[in-house]
């Protein structure tokens, strides 16, 4: 096991909604990264959090939104879902070393449901 | 443009017979590939790490191998089980910056009885 958790690990919500996903980074990793994956495509990078600041964020709109808390977990909060929203949400848990990344752990992943 | 390709898309095989799965990147400078075992639904879990100075490793019956210079890496899986049903995803990383993992298109393998 990678060390890195995530819940809830299923979740159905309806359209307008808001939901809080959550990730457990692995001890002593500083950096957690979030990324949506629709059914049969590739992981796509929501954004990063580094020491409880946001480090970098990808093509997602501001509904998407962050926390990383003082123990390096973190949130991703989705307000207004939308039934694209519905996904597999996973979370990457690194140790960045002077912005150098090292190897990145994958939680289960969390099946949001939007209906 | 960074890039990460794998073929096959799809593949089935017989249980305990072999197979070899392919990754050709562009992706420059790398720092890592990487190949990721994903079940349908969960979290990829990784199989092998390897730097732009390594040229194999295994972790069990997956030996993974890289070609810095022909930007290609290959994953082989020997005497397939059951449970190597999965798709497999090779990922290709910058050493720095947030957005740092490129992920390849994944190969789904389906192993039969």
């Amino acid at each position: 096991e990678t060390g890195v958790t995530q819940s809830p690990t299923h979740l159905i919500k309806t359209r307008g909604q808001q939901v809080t996903l959550r990730c457990s980074s692995q001890s002593g990793h500083n950096t957690v990264s979030w990324y949506q994956q629709a059914l049969g495509q590739g992981p796509q990078f929501i954004f990063q959090y580094y020491r409880e600041e946001e480090n970098g964020r990808g093509n997602f709109p501001p509904r998407f939104s962050g926390l990383q808390f003082p123990n390096y977990s973190s949130e991703l909060n989705v307000n207004a879902l939308e039934l694209d929203d519905s996904a597999l949400y996973l979370c990457a848990s690194s140790l960045k070393i002077d912005f150098l990344n090292t190897e990145a752990f994958f939680g289960q992943g969390t099946r949001l449901t939007v209906v | 443009k960074n890039q990460v390709e794998q073929s096959p898309q799809s593949l089935i095989i017989l249980e305990g017979k072999n197979c070899t799965l392919q990754c050709n990147y562009t992706v420059s400078p790398f720092s890592n590939l990487r190949w990721y075992k994903q079940d349908t639904g969960r979290g990829p879990v990784s199989l092998t790490i390897m730097t732009f100075s390594e040229n194999t490793k295994s972790n069990g019956r997956y030996t993974a191998t890289l070609d810095a210079d022909t930007k290609q890496s290959s994953l082989h899986i020997t005497a397939s089980q059951l449970s190597d049903s999965a798709s497999y995803i090779c990922v290709v990383s910058f050493q720095t910056g947030a957005n740092n993992l490129f992920f390849g298109t994944g190969t789904r393998l389906t192993v039969i009885p």
